[in-house]
């Protein structure tokens, strides 16, 4: 079967670093997702991995494990609209389901 | 393009009324996806469609809940008699056919529900 760990709640300061972590345990592995959900609204797409090692795109960044079963979302420059859920995200094998962490709800301060 | 579109946006009902959630996914895509999200649960898949057709409803609580996919273009969930513990928000997600990057789902912009 599948499972996915994340920190429950984070809190960092304006313009820092934080990365979100995110353990998996996955019967075949097919990718890695990461989603953004602010309150009240939709999950959105942040980025996805299926190849070891670091994807950037902007400001986020995402790294991958396979052999650890480890992935983190790094979030530089964090900005007040960071404040948001993370969502780790992976197939669920052959069933064309993406099993859902329950998220890490990040809190950026002034 | 238009995202998936979700109706209603919010639906206040009664203990043991009919509710009907509606989502119009994605053109184009293979697959639809409902899922409820509570602060306790988090996000649960309740069915998946592939080609209209119903082929994971593992995660419908019980048998108060149905859903229906008559065409590509529309799918409902409903809840009959709803209860107070079915207040959540419901979404719907759509996505193309495939492995690996295909598996990114869109999602909707929810039907925040509750039953009083």
């Amino acid at each position: 079967g599948q499972n996915i760990d994340q920190p429950t709640e984070m809190t960092a300061t304006e313009g820092a670093i934080v990365q979100i972590n995110c353990t998996y345990q996955t019967s075949g592995f097919n990718g890695l997702f990461w989603y953004q959900q602010h309150a009240g609204e939709a999950p959105t797409f942040l980025s996805y991995n299926v190849l070891d090692g670091l994807e950037e795109k902007g400001r986020f960044s995402s790294f991958l494990s396979r052999s650890k079963g480890y992935s983190y979302l790094l979030l530089k420059e964090l900005q007040m609209k960071d404040s948001a859920s993370y969502l780790c995200a992976v197939p669920g094998g052959a069933t064309n389901k993406l099993i859902f962490g329950t998220g890490t709800l990040l809190a950026v301060q002034p | 393009d238009a995202g998936v579109i979700q109706s209603p946006r919010h639906e206040v009902t009664e203990m043991g009324q009919e509710v009907t959630l509606r989502c119009k996914p994605i053109s184009g895509h293979d697959y639809l996806f409902w899922y409820r999200q509570t602060m306790m649960r988090g996000l649960e898949l309740l069915i998946y469609f592939n080609n209209n057709v119903p082929i994971d409803d593992s995660g419908m609580p019980e048998d108060r809940f149905s859903a229906k996919m008559p065409n590509a273009s529309f799918s409902t969930l409903k809840i009959q008699p709803s209860e107070p513990r079915d207040s959540a928000v419901y979404f719907c997600a759509s996505r193309v056919a495939g492995a690996g990057a295909h598996n990114e789902q869109f999602f909707g912009p929810g039907t925040r529900l509750t039953v009083l």
